[in-house]
């Protein structure tokens, strides 16, 4: 069975300073895919990237960076320099090769005051 | 601006009532997915339509009805709602091949408030 973890269930932080978000994935498939999504409050999610579990690469785009490390099954996602405009839920979600079926984690509310 | 548009943004029943939500992409996509979202809690999977043919039903039950008249339209038609039934419906859209590996694009869903 495939699932995914975020413990943090809410965090909130001054404007500018740095935020770590941690997801934690548990799956038997060597083939599998992580996604990070966003929700502001108008209610979309919006995709921010995706990780093949072949290539653990790091990726950085402008204040967003992620950390895939299979060895201890973390996707992690940091927001350098947050601003107002990061406030929002974020998920971590998983799938398989040939699923459509998004596993998602419980979200982690952010929210980053002026 | 999203790529999948949703109507209505809002919509509020009464348990006897029948409509319908409405969700389209012109993204070319051949992939098209229900989700319900309660408050906060992740979205949960409904249905899912591979090229306008149902590939998955999440064991939904049968108040709720997915149509797919064709490769950009998706429709939910309710009927006879409950108050549990209220909460944010979300569409998304992907490309048909590769399962898995494609994102999932999502609207901004409707907010189904059953009185």
């Amino acid at each position: 069975a495939q699932k995914v973890t975020q413990a943090q269930t809410e965090i909130s932080v001054v404007e500018k300073e740095d935020v770590t978000l941690d997801c934690v994935y548990e799956t038997r498939d060597t083939t599998y895919y992580l996604f990070w999504y966003k929700q502001p409050p108008s209610g979309e999610l919006v995709f921010l990237i995706r990780r093949n579990s072949f290539d653990e690469q790091n990726e950085i785009s402008g204040r967003y960076s992620w950390n895939f490390q299979k060895s201890t099954s973390s996707f992690n996602f940091t927001i350098t320099a947050s601003q107002v405009v990061d406030s929002a839920v974020y998920f971590c979600a998983l799938s398989r090769q040939g699923a459509q079926k998004l596993v998602f984690g419980q979200g982690t509310r952010l929210t980053i005051n002026p | 601006d999203t790529e999948v548009t949703q109507t209505p943004k809002h919509l509020v029943m009464g348990m006897t009532n029948k409509k319908s939500l409405k969700c389209e992409q012109h993204m070319g996509h051949r992939a098209m997915y229900w989700y319900k979202q309660k408050a906060k809690k992740p979205p949960e999977l409904m249905f899912v339509y591979s090229y306008e043919k149902l590939s998955i039903n999440e064991s939904v039950p049968s108040r709720f009805s997915p149509e797919c008249p064709n490769s950009s339209l998706l429709n939910l038609h309710l009927h006879a709602l409950q108050p549990e039934d209220s909460a944010l419906y979300l569409c998304a859209s992907s490309h048909g091949d590769h399962r898995g590996r494609q994102p999932q694009h999502f609207g901004d869903g409707t907010r189904l408030s059953i009185l």
